[in-house]
């Protein structure tokens, strides 16, 4: 079975700062994608960022970079410069399935980032 | 464009009343899912539909039915709600690739008594 595991509750960052969220997954397929979303206290789901199980490089999106770390099952969003629109709950997820099935997602439980002025 | 669209947005039910919740999408995407999430948790699949006419079991499928009615539209279907159903409902949609991320719906939210 898939898991993921986010273990920081709450994080704080100060404005312009660079802040990392952690995520570390477990699963025994050998293709899977991550993905991080943002949910601001109005309720939406924001995608962010994905990575591919193979994928070579780290994903960038803007401000938004995944640190992933294949042999120790890590995925952490890097937030650089950090805003205080980026104040919100931060998901990690996980895909399972191949190519041309449904997409569905584990999610953590989520990391809530406050950025402080 | 609207993306995706759900209906209502809030919602009171009592305990064995029943209700079914409405989602649609207009970016032609195949896949459709529902999802619930509680408070200090993530979001559990519920059922999703991978492409028109089919539709399969997600994590917590007990306590509710759907109905992939075409294309644009996937409801959820609460037969008799129980307080255990009280939580945030959203539907979402992708494309049938593996790296397209899910758009989601703005949610709805049920408060069952």
């Amino acid at each position: 079975a898939q898991k993921i595991t986010q273990t920081q509750p709450g994080m704080f960052v100060q404005e312009k700062e660079a802040v990392t969220l952690d995520c570390t997954y477990d699963t025994s397929d050998q293709s899977y994608g991550l993905f991080w979303y943002k949910q601001p206290s109005s309720g939406e789901m924001i995608f962010l960022i994905y990575q591919g199980s193979y994928d070579e490089q780290n994903a960038t999106e803007g401000r938004y970079s995944l640190n992933f770390q294949k042999a120790r099952k890590s995925a952490n969003l890097v937030i650089s410069a950090s805003q205080l629109g980026d104040s919100a709950m931060y998901f990690c997820a996980m895909r399972e399935g191949l190519r041309g099935t449904a997409s569905k997602l584990t999610f953590g439980t989520g990391t809530r980032l406050q950025v402080t002025l | 464009n609207a993306g995706v669209t759900q209906t209502p947005k809030f919602q009171v039910l009592k305990t064995g009343q029943s209700m079914t919740l409405q989602c649609a999408q207009d970016m032609n995407h195949n896949s459709m899912y529902w999802y619930r999430q509680d408070p200090g948790m993530g979001l559990r699949l519920i059922y999703y539909s991978a492409s028109e006419g089919t539709t399969d079991k997600g994590e917590v499928p007990n306590g509710y039915n759907v109905s992939r009615l075409n294309k644009r539209e996937f409801s959820l279907r609460l037969e008799s709600a129980a307080p255990s159903q009280t939580s945030v409902y959203f539907c979402a949609s992708n494309p049938r690739t593996e790296s397209y991320e899910q758009y989601f719906g703005p949610g709805t939210r049920l408060t069952v008594t």
